[in-house]
């Protein structure tokens, strides 16, 4: 599987622009870039996938760079229920033996300040 | 929908007890999976199923034995439980093994073996 390089760590405060970097050098041309995050004592959820273009959704927005070898996930205005740890995942599309598999790094620890 | 149910919520095992967890989900997917994840780690795929009556191992297996005799229910059998079980496990469904189509997780079991 192709791996994903993230900060440990990142802060943000409330209300701010969080620009979350996912490094993925190594990946291929049928893989997509998801992104899952998991609030303190939940289980992760999904935030966003994409392949080439940039995407937009109701929670979040994800920048891919042109030679795909890093993402970009962007909060536009942080809340306190943004604090989660962040997943970059890459899923291949190959279909077959994938099975849907997801795997987790250890993710990027999203603090949001009052 | 109430959409992935776990249960229970918190158990403490002693060395060499068994025990079913349990996992059911009613968006009528096909695919069901069990994770678990060790303090501080993203989370680690033990088994999965691609449909009724089918399933197969993930990445750490060793300890676990899984059925799933319904599309709702997929279990997941401790036996003779040992300390390095214990983790918090997430059960998760999808539509599809297919990279559009996110995984739904539960709020996972937080497992304890002394």
């Amino acid at each position: 599987d192709a791996k994903t390089t993230q900060p440990n760590s990142m802060e943000s405060n409330e209300e701010e622009p969080v620009h979350l970097p996912c490094n993925h050098s190594t990946i291929s041309g049928t893989d997509y870039i998801h992104w899952y995050r998991q609030l303190p004592s939940q289980g992760p959820e999904y935030v966003i996938h994409g392949l080439t273009s940039n995407v937009n959704n109701r929670m979040a927005s994800l920048a891919i760079a042109e030679d795909r070898k890093s993402s970009t996930l962007i909060l536009h205005r942080a809340t306190l229920r943004d604090a989660a740890v962040y997943y970059c995942i890459l899923r291949d599309d190959t279909g077959g033996t994938s099975y849907g598999k997801l795997t987790f790094g250890q993710g990027t620890i999203l603090t949001v300040h009052p | 929908n109430a959409g992935v149910t776990q249960t229970p919520k918190f158990r403490i095992l002693k060395i060499g007890q068994s025990m079913t967890l349990q996992c059911a989900q009613d968006m009528n997917h096909n695919y069901m999976y069990w994770y678990r994840q060790d303090p501080g780690m993203g989370l680690k795929l033990i088994y999965y199923s691609v449909g009724a009556g089918i399933t197969d191992k993930g990445e750490v297996p060793n300890g676990y034995n899984v059925s799933r005799s319904t599309t709702e229910d997929f279990p997941l059998r401790l036996e003779l439980a040992a300390p390095s079980q214990t983790s918090v496990y997430f059960c998760a469904s999808s539509y599809s093994g297919d990279v559009d189509y996110e995984q739904y997780f539960g709020p996972g079991t937080r497992l304890t073996v002394t």
